[in-house]
């Protein structure tokens, strides 16, 4: 079976370009989730989805970060415009949503490096 | 309330031995508390997971103890192999958040030969 598939697997831009973070979940799962690891903060949940809803967006940074999920297979998170600040690497997990917790599997993530 | 404090941050650890690592959290709402391997360049993946009815599960070389009273679960490798080398995270979450984790800071665990 194939896991998530992120892409691309590294990103270097300069500053203030338009950045597009891109998630194929594992077929079937029905909750996508987002999130940054950086040393300083580990980590962190950015946004997760239910059936292609957000449901809580409260970990995106700021407005500059901006996430979409429009269908079952396929996710997207941009950084409009890309800062320094915005390095880091950039995992998408998915799991199934049913009774009780389900385990979260991750992609391998996209290292991103803002110039 | 929603942190989960993981310590320590390092551990090096001769194989053979034992590793052990710790997690506290605050909120009394989590009921599953996974944990999370990860090898450099690689996402996280579950290596074991817990609920809060059972004190202890096994899964060969891979114990997690579980202290509900103290807030408190950890994650014990015996005979650790130098392949056991990664970032361990632990993490909690609640069924009515929809499996939303929460992680810990991770710990990064060296296996000597």
């Amino acid at each position: 079976d194939a896991g998530v598939i992120q892409s691309p697997r590294h990103e270097v831009t300069e500053m203030g370009q338009e950045v597009t973070l891109r998630c194929k979940p594992i077929s079937g799962h029905n909750s996508l989730f987002w999130y940054r690891q950086t040393m300083m903060r580990g980590l962190e949940l950015l946004i997760y989805f239910n059936n292609n809803v957000p449901i809580d967006d409260s970990g995106m940074p700021e407005d500059r970060f901006s996430a979409k999920m429009p269908n079952a297979s396929f996710s997207t998170l941009k950084i409009q415009p890309s800062e320094p600040r915005d390095s880091a690497v950039y995992f998408c997990a998915s799991s199934l949503k049913g009774i009780g917790n389900q385990p979260q599997h991750f992609g391998d993530g996209t290292r991103l490096s803002i110039l | 309330q929603q942190q989960v404090k993981q310590s320590p941050q390092s551990l090096i650890v001769q194989k053979g031995g034992i590793s052990i690592i710790n997690c506290a959290y605050e909120n009394t709402a989590f009921d599953y508390f996974p944990w999370y391997q990860q090898f450099p360049g690689k996402g996280p993946a579950l290596l074991i997971a817990i609920r809060p009815d059972v004190s202890e599960k096994k899964e060969g070389r891979f114990t997690i103890s579980f202290n509900k009273s103290a807030k408190q679960f950890s994650l014990h490798i015996m005979d650790s192999q130098p392949g056991d080398s990664a970032t361990y995270f632990c993490a909690a979450s609640q069924e009515t958040s929809g499996s939303r984790l929460t992680f810990g800071e991770g710990t990064q665990l060296t296996v000597n030969p």
